[in-house]
């Protein structure tokens, strides 16, 4: 089946470590976002790729790295700068750009404990 | 960054009643999406809009690309208890060609049977 997904489900860290989550997606597309989601708020911008072995900040890029050495994968470091990690981080993906292309498909996410 | 202004934040209605939901940008935009979020999941793409005026239909739901552009609605029918979840209004600026896109802060909807 295609889609796009993301592991672990819930993955626990303690204070201090880096962390890094998972991405794929085996749907061909291009483009590549990470979101992260706290309670009772709308999604907000990490990182995004738009092709292979290149990113951008989004923005709330602080304390988090990616990188894009492949197609179908888009993996996100948590890092011990980032002061708040505890989160539901979403991963989603988008075709080469084009008419009626803009719409974003999402991974089941991953959600974050930090202790 | 920018969001949109969507509302309201949250309802809670009878099986079987309409529900109508909007959201509302401060600027130009050329695409309105709309998303429902079950507990613990990822967003489920439920009607794209790319067409100002555009009026779709999924189901039991309709959603319309406002004439200005600048804003979006989104109508569920005959509400039943499975529709319960959070809804997200989605768009992506004219200005921007880097497909990112807009959210707004999310339609939490609980349904009573």
């Amino acid at each position: 089946d295609g889609g796009i997904t993301q592991s672990p489900k819930y993955l626990f860290r303690k204070e201090g470590q880096n962390v890094t989550l998972s991405c794929e997606q085996n749907l061909n597309h291009d483009a590549m976002y990470w979101y992260r989601q706290d309670p009772g708020q709308g999604l907000r911008l990490i990182y995004y790729s738009q092709i292979v072995n290149d990113f951008q900040k989004g923005d709330i890029a602080e304390g988090y790295s990616v990188s894009r050495e492949k197609k179908e994968s888009f993996p996100l470091t948590v890092t011990s700068a980032q002061k708040n990690p505890t989160a539901f981080y979403l991963c989603a993906s988008r075709p080469r750009p084009g008419p009626s292309t803009d719409t974003q498909y999402f991974g089941p996410g991953t959600r974050l404990t930090v202790l | 960054g920018q969001q949109l202004n969507q509302s309201p934040q949250s309802m809670f209605i009878q099986e079987g009643e309409d529900v109508s939901m909007n959201c509302t940008s401060s600027s130009i935009f050329n695409t309105w999406l709309w998303y429902k979020q079950d507990p613990g999941e990822g967003p489920v793409l439920l009607i794209a809009l790319y067409k100002a005026g555009e009026l779709t239909s999924n189901g039991r739901l309709t959603a319309q690309f406002g004439i200005t552009r600048k804003d979006s609605f989104l109508n569920i029918s005959a509400s039943i208890p499975s529709d319960v979840g959070i809804y997200f209004c989605a768009g992506r600026d004219g200005s921007s060609n880097t497909g990112k896109l807009i959210f707004g802060q999310g339609t939490t909807l609980q349904v009573k049977p």
